[in-house]
């Protein structure tokens, strides 16, 4: 099954290995980001979440790292399972606003 | 807790005819979005609503598109006439308030909208 169809760029990672997915986004404004997990046939989920006045969050077995500077964030899973495969979303929003931007998604591949 | 609920879960429609989109959000969620999602554009935001009004709709492609939310507990997406180029899966999603830490969106399982 396919999100779509997307033609994403794909991170093929080892099972047991950890994962590390990453994210350019776009507004200098942005000050809190998310990162949501979509499985085939279903809508983005929750994963984790960071506000910009922090640089690292943690969670179980993912991390979340941001660097305002370059605008970059970057998803880490640690001992990435079968579990895992799934297009990884990075989303942004600005202050005193109500809406989240996804950004383009990257496709986590689990080799056995 | 029933989560987002969309129907259909598929649908095949024919070009030019109608199509409509339905939505239950959580019970107590204050907003609620419509997102696109396709092949070259990703995951698009739509149209969301504040307590059962239209907050902004730049997100809309064009007048074909029209969304309602007549209700706290429902709210409905429709093409009228759909065109191919309108394949996608649409997402409905909702949450407790703006985007804030605790406040997530929680998404539906989407509506995957073939028109031929």
């Amino acid at each position: 099954g396919e999100s779509v169809g997307l033609h994403l760029p794909t991170l093929s990672v080892q099972e047991g290995d950890n994962s590390i997915i990453n994210c350019a986004y776009s507004n200098s404004a942005s000050d809190y980001f998310i990162w949501y997990k979509q499985e085939s046939g279903k809508g983005p989920q929750f994963i984790i979440d960071i506000r910009s006045n922090m640089d690292k969050r943690q969670g179980q077995r993912v991390t979340v790292l941001l660097n305002k500077t370059v605008k970059h964030l970057s998803l880490q899973i640690a001992a990435t399972q079968p579990g895992d495969s799934a297009v990884y979303f990075c989303a942004e929003s600005v202050p005193s606003d109500d809406k989240i931007i996804f950004g383009k998604g990257t496709r986590l591949h689990i080799l056995p | 807790d029933a989560g987002v609920i969309q129907s259909p879960r598929h649908e095949v429609t024919e070009m030019g005819q109608e199509v409509t989109l339905r939505c239950k959000p959580i019970s107590g969620h204050d907003y609620l979005f419509w997102y696109r999602q396709t092949m070259m554009r990703g995951l698009e935001l739509l149209i969301y609503f504040n307590n059962n009004v239209p907050i902004d709709d730049s997100g809309m492609p064009e007048d074909r598109f029209s969304a309602k939310m007549p209700n706290a507990s429902f709210s409905t997406l429709k093409i009228q006439p759909s065109e191919p180029r309108d394949s996608a899966v649409y997402f409905c999603a909702s949450s407790l308030g703006p985007p804030l830490p605790n406040y997530g969106y929680t998404f539906g399982s989407g509506t995957r909208l073939t028109v031929v």
